[in-house]
């Protein structure tokens, strides 16, 4: 495996379920990333891991809980999700500077039902 | 609140024509400048980086960074159907420890053959 790598990449819930999404990167990066991607709307970061310590934690709603083991491995615990968290979520990681690239996986596009 | 600004097309040119996509910026001490070209589905992929004044050229594209007037700006010179996709506008600032990328809403490009 090279880059990247999200799963599950596409993922059906209801609002009372509990699922996580995966996210790995082979790229020896120091910092990973979520976002959300919803129609119309920017990319909105989440949630940001920098050496494994969670350094801002936005006003993104408890519903999403984030988890970072180490530095290659990143999830996303959800639970009692809404229909409007229905949406393309995204990992990213980069090496933590001001000028380094974020290289992106291929998204996780869920639907809360 | 640090935004970043495009509009969001549609965008047509024709085949072999210039595609000349703009962007603004709200944050003075901006450091990093990126364009990415997402396909629909897919997530985005770094088209460009640029990180002083001036223009920044790599094959068919050339990136354009004017501090001054916080405008970032990409050509596509000879644009082919392939090119169609959103590109996405991003900039690096720091907050609470990291560095993180605020997204334009991204500008959607037709190119007609």
């Amino acid at each position: 495996e090279t880059g990247v790598t999200q799963t599950p990449r596409h993922l059906v819930m209801g609002m009372t379920n509990k699922k996580s999404l995966k996210c790995e990167q082979h790229l020896g990066h120091n910092a990973m990333y979520w976002y959300k991607q919803s129609a119309k709307k920017p990319l909105e970061l989440m949630f940001v891991y920098s050496l494994e310590e969670r350094v801002e934690n936005n006003s993104v709603p408890s519903r999403f809980s984030p988890e970072c083991p180490n530095s290659s491995h990143l999830f996303l615990h959800l639970h009692t999700l809404q229909p409007e968290d229905s949406a393309l979520y995204l990992c990213a990681s980069s090496q933590g500077g001001a000028t380094d690239t974020q290289y992106f996986g291929p998204g996780t596009r869920l639907t809360v039902l | 609140q640090k935004e970043v600004e495009q509009n969001s097309g549609p965008l047509s040119v024709p085949e072999g024509a210039i595609a000349s996509l703009n962007c603004t910026y709200s944050d003075r001490v901006s450091q990093s400048f990126f364009w990415y070209r997402q396909y629909s589905g897919k997530s985005p992929e770094l088209i460009m980086s640029i990180y002083s004044n001036g223009d920044k050229e790599d094959g068919r594209f050339t990136a354009q960074l004017n501090k001054a007037s916080q405008y970032v700006s990409l050509l596509i010179r000879d644009s082919q159907p392939s090119d169609s996709a959103t590109y996405l506008c991003a900039v690096t600032h720091s907050g609470a420890g990291s560095y993180q990328l605020t997204f334009g809403k991204g500008t959607k490009l037709s190119v007609i053959p």
